[in-house]
């Protein structure tokens, strides 16, 4: 069956600019998490969700990061007035249940000039 | 915080083992895993191991843990180019959330022809 997908694949903006980034998590599954991973390093913990709910957020680095997930399904992880800093690979997984193996999608990269 | 360390790089010829090497700070630590990644695609589950276990084999691999020194191992036998990946150690547990995983700074193999 399909993957974890994530569009866009990448992504060029601008310093100061707003971008949204898509995750389709697996068919079924209840819980979706977001990542990022910066060059050079492992993947970073984001925010979780289990439904439509964010279980933890504890992970979003400021204010500027926000994610939604309104029907349980997909979810959007939005940045907002992006800074250098914010250049990054940023995963998405999901999982049936949260304590069972999540499945990570192939990341969009993000490259704010 | 927590913390795993990895090291970076690895080179081995075609046909050799491979020993790729991991150590964490947290002892709470339930689960244990091991991903592949390769470049431009998500990440791979490789195999895990509970806490409670020292030993797991899967076909090529062999993941050791020592939970008193904290130190995870995982060994591909007959390492083939097609193994040729950064591979990352990650746990989940009690202090970091079972649904939240702590990832390594992962390692380079590169197999030799």
């Amino acid at each position: 069956g399909a993957g974890v997908s994530q569009t866009p694949s990448n992504k060029v903006t601008e310093k100061g600019k707003y971008v949204e980034l898509r995750c389709d998590p697996i068919s079924g599954h209840t819980a979706l998490y977001w990542y990022r991973q910066s060059l050079g390093q492992g993947p970073e913990f984001l925010i979780y969700f289990q439904g439509t709910g964010a279980a933890d957020d504890s992970g979003l680095p400021n204010d500027r990061f926000f994610a939604v997930r309104p029907e349980g399904s997909v979810s959007t992880l939005k940045i907002q007035r992006t800074e250098r800093g914010d250049s990054a690979v940023y995963l998405c997984a999901s999982s049936t249940a949260v304590n069972n193996e999540q499945f990570f999608g192939p990341g969009t990269r993000l490259t704010v000039l | 915080g927590e913390d795993v360390e990895q090291s970076l790089f690895l080179s081995v010829r075609e046909g050799d083992s491979s020993v790729i090497n991991c150590t964490y700070t947290d002892s709470s630590s339930t689960y244990l895993y091991w991903y592949k990644q390769e470049p431009g695609a998500g990440l791979q589950l490789l195999t895990y191991i509970f806490s409670n276990m020292d030993m797991k084999q899967d076909q090529r691999l062999t993941v050791l843990l020592n939970k008193k020194d904290k130190h995870l191992s995982l060994r591909i036998a007959d390492t083939q180019t097609g193994d040729s990946a950064i591979y990352f150690c990650a746990f989940s547990g009690a202090t970091s959330g079972t649904y939240k995983y702590i990832f390594g700074t992962g390692t380079r193999l590169k197999v030799l022809a």
